[in-house]
């Protein structure tokens, strides 16, 4: 069973806009982190957040953490080409003792140069 | 190696035959994670080792699924009298951290094997 959901499945933008997407988790978390997936490839870590932060950043990367709301968003700054990939989030959950992580179903980013 | 590596890449399989996958993961992580993706899909789990010890198989989807690690590198994914609802890409990823403190080490994927059972 998946604990995220990623909203919205798909998001089709133009080169040079943001791009932002969303995901809900279930139970409680450690941490949760935020992976991108080529078509055909394995997936790819981009960032991760704690529990105990609300906002990070890398390069043109900024992600979100509301714990209150069980939810976090990636906003993807000046997009290009070469973002176009599948987004997804995955969760550190409290009560996980082996470390395993649980992903969302992804969002299907097209940027369009 | 510089990251995870799967073989093969891809594998079509007749509707009962036994398969066998492997996975190569990066040169001292402790952490290694098999996980399925069918098209269109997320990752689901389906089993977790630390260094030999599976720690968790709370995933695999039934008991034609076995996974061993027997020295603590190399894993292999074996699959028995394969069915069709088997087709997907499974996924090997492995990581630096250790029960308790692997939540902070990312995941390195392999770029997966995309079975297909006809």
């Amino acid at each position: 069973s998946q604990q995220g959901e990623e909203d919205p499945q798909a998001l089709s933008i133009q080169e040079g806009e943001n791009a932002t997407m969303n995901c809900s988790y279930k139970t409680s978390i450690n941490n949760l982190q935020w992976y991108r997936q080529n078509s055909g490839r394995g997936l790819v870590h981009l960032i991760l957040i704690r529990s105990n932060e609300r906002e990070k950043h890398s390069g043109r990367l900024r992600v979100t953490l509301d714990t209150s709301k069980k939810s976090s968003s990636l906003l993807i700054t000046a997009s290009r080409a070469a973002d176009t990939a599948s987004y997804f989030c995955a969760t550190d959950t409290y009560y996980n003792q082996g470390g395993k992580l649980i992903f969302g179903q992804g969002t299907e980013l097209s940027v369009k140069p | 190696g510089a990251g995870v590596s799967q073989s093969p890449r891809y594998k079509v399989a007749k509707r009962g035959q036994d398969v066998a996958l492997r996975c190569d993961p990066i040169s001292g992580h402790v952490s290694l994670f098999w996980y399925q993706q069918a098209l269109g899909q997320g990752p689901e789990f389906l089993t977790y080792f630390q260094n030999e010890a599976q720690l968790d198989k709370s995933g695999l989807p039934s008991d034609r699924f076995f996974a061993e690690r027997p020295e603590g590198s190399v894993s292999t994914l074996k699959i028995q009298r394969t069915q069709q609802e088997d087709s997907a890409v499974y996924l090997c990823a492995s990581s630096s951290g250790r029960t308790g403190r692997r939540g902070d080490s990312p995941l390195h994927f392999g770029n997966g094997t995309r079975l297909t059972v006809t």
